[in-house]
Order: C-alpha cells, then structure tokens, then sequence
C-alpha cells in the first residue's frame, strides 16, 4: 500500500494569510494526487485533482503542485469560508489512500 | 444538480449485519465508478471499497475484505454495500461518492452527506 502523510497536521492562520500545506506519499505516485476540503458536518468537496488541475468552480486562490512523492496545496490569500480541514488522496493505485488531514482554523 | 442520498444506517451489535443504500441523481449513473469512503467520529477519511460502471471490477480495504460486499443496480440508480460479521471499530459515517471516471479507483467528484454504522453491545 502507498501511504500518505501531510504537514501540519494543524495549523492557525489569519484572513488574507498565504497556506501552504504538504503532503507526501510513501513511493511515486506521479501527479495522481488529489486534494479535498472538508467544513465540519459536511461532506468532503474536491479542490484538486491530478496535483495541479483546478475542480470547476473552485476559488484560483486555490492551487496545487508537486510530482512523484512530494506534493502542496497553497492557497493564496486565506478567506473566512476556508477555515476548514484539507485532506490529500493518493489514485495511483489500489487502495486509493487519504492523507490524515491538516485543519486549518482561526488565528 | 448531482445527489447523492445514503441510507440504511443504524445501530447494530457487534457480529451483526447491515445493508448500507445509495440512490444517485443527476447524472447519469452507468457512466460512473462509485465508492464507499468512511469516516470514524472525529477521524479522517478511510477508503472501504470501489466499483466499476457495470459492477464487474470491485475492491475492498483490507480492513473489511471479506465482511463487506458492494454492489451496484444500473436500472434503479443505486449503490448498495453489504456489511456482514460488524465489529465496534466499523463505527463510522459511511459517505458515497462518484468517481471521476467508470473505474472502481479515482479521485471523488461528489460525495454525499453519509449515513452512520454504530456497532456497539
């Protein structure tokens, strides 16, 4: 199994703050590496799918990269709605592992 | 709009059974792998198991391989998992969620709002 580890696992930031998270997979998983956000009681929602490629109608502030085992999720300027919980997901291959999450809250 | 609607959860003891339902709108459901993807109370998210468009191509965690067995019907636009020989640490909201493309593997493009297991004496 390829297993993934992010960075921090919290953290505490202010509004307009520039986020940066990690995550890194046990082996290469080339750009198959997708990232999530989920807000408490609600279900996860994509933000990033292979690495770098932006889901339909998420914010640009939003942006992914990396390839093979070291991959980020940087948001740009820090809004009130992304106080949330970010998650990475490897889809390399079989089991499609999550990351434990990095929860992002209010400075 | 794309929905994803879970039931069937509940309360359940140890070794004992459960049939977790997903019934799917607003897209066209044969076109898509699906997955079971859960969530223990205050923890992350853990993969259960995947399923390709027709059903013919199925995974399960190693966690409940064996125990769990997903399934799909085309005709009625669901997505089923059965859960057999339930132990305490299956306790989790139960989420459904579409994949990306007709494989059993991918990344998730919806998900819904979970139904949850409690397996407990």
């Amino acid at each position: 199994d390829i297993q993934m580890t992010q960075s921090p696992s919290s953290l505490s930031a202010s509004v307009g703050d520039r986020v940066t998270i990690t995550c890194r997979a046990s082996q290469s998983i080339s750009s198959y590496l997708n990232w999530y956000q989920q807000k408490p009681g609600k279900a996860p929602k994509l933000l990033i799918y292979a690495a770098s490629s932006l889901q339909s109608g998420v914010p640009s502030r939003f942006s992914g990269s990396g390839s093979g085992t070291d991959f980020t999720l940087t948001i740009s300027s820090l809004q009130p709605e992304d106080f949330a919980t970010y998650y990475c997901q490897q889809s390399y291959s079989t089991p499609p592992h999550f990351g434990p999450g990095t929860k992002v809250d209010i400075k | 709009e794309v929905q994803l609607v879970e039931s069937g959860g509940g309360v359940v003891r140890p070794g004992g059974s459960l049939r977790l339902s997903c019934a799917a709108s607003g897209f066209t459901f044969d076109d898509y792998g699906m997955s079971w993807v859960r969530q223990a109370p205050g923890k992350g998210l853990e993969w259960v198991s995947g399923i390709n468009w027709n059903g013919g191509s199925t995974g399960y965690a190693d966690s409940v391989k064996g125990r769990f067995t997903i399934s799909r019907d085309n005709a009625k636009n669901s997505l089923y998992l059965q859960m057999n020989s339930l132990r305490a640490e299956d306790t989790a909201l139960y989420h459904c969620a579409r994949l990306a493309t007709y494989d059993s593997s991918g990344y998730y493009l919806s998900w819904g709002q979970g139904t949850l297991v409690t397996v407990s004496s």
